[in-house]
């Protein structure tokens, strides 16, 4: 099992452009989470989706997030347009329902300039 | 709305004590409750996994402990090696059903002296 796998790694963007970031979940696994990452508010969960359905996107912060779940084994946020305060590490993580617990991607760094 | 906590926020010691990492949370109607671990410029790697009907689980050298009722949790480390030197997080699961997200704590940041 390769786990859950993010791309790109790290992305450097200037302010104003578009950023998509991709996740390809845990083959099997239902849910599927999106999360920031930031010293000063530590993780926090932005969108879920459960059977490729968005649950609960309370915590995307604004509209110039969006995610996308178009199948089982994909998943994009986008920031469009991206902003110097939207750098953060973003964190995908998937997990079946019931008694499993979550396993993360390993992040994309993302940094606006 | 859940809170967690988790204290200390740092915490350096030499090499070979034994060590434990505490988490409160404020919501004690919770699904099961993970410690994860973190390193520099990494993703997070599960240690641990308790579900709310545990007590306690143990992996190596790793002990978890539950007690749901007063909203708190606790990693104990024994016989602690430079290389668990990361960042540890506490995360609550509210449901089992359907999907849900973790509530994460800020992490205690390990240190660990040779």
């Amino acid at each position: 099992d390769a786990g859950v796998i993010q791309s790109p790694r790290h992305e450097v963007t200037e302010m104003g452009q578009e950023v998509t970031l991709r996740c390809k979940p845990i083959s099997g696994h239902n849910s599927l989470f999106w999360y920031r990452q930031t010293m000063m508010r530590g993780l926090e969960l932005l969108i879920y989706f459960n059977n490729n359905v968005p649950i609960d996107d309370s915590g995307m912060p604004e509209d110039r997030f969006s995610a996308k779940m178009p199948n089982a084994s994909f998943s994009t946020l986008k920031i469009q347009p991206s902003e110097p305060r939207d750098s953060a590490v973003y964190f995908c993580a998937s997990s079946l329902e019931g008694n499993r617990g979550y396993t993360f991607g390993s992040g994309t760094r993302l940094t606006v300039v | 709305k859940q809170e967690v906590t988790q204290i200390p926020a740092a915490l350096s010691v030499p090499e070979g004590e034994n060590l434990v990492l505490n988490c409160s949370f404020t919501d004690s109607a919770i699904y099961n409750l993970q410690w994860f671990r973190q390193d520099p410029g990494k993703g997070l790697t599960s240690l641990l996994l308790i579900q709310s009907s545990q007590r306690e689980q143990t992996s190596g050298r790793l002990n978890a402990s539950l007690d749901k009722s007063s909203g708190r949790s606790t990693l104990y480390i024994a016989a602690s090696q430079p290389g668990d030197s990361a960042t540890y997080l506490c995360a609550v699961r509210r449901t089992g059903g359907g999907a849900d997200g973790l509530t994460f704590g800020k992490g205690t940041h390990l240190i660990i002296q040779p």
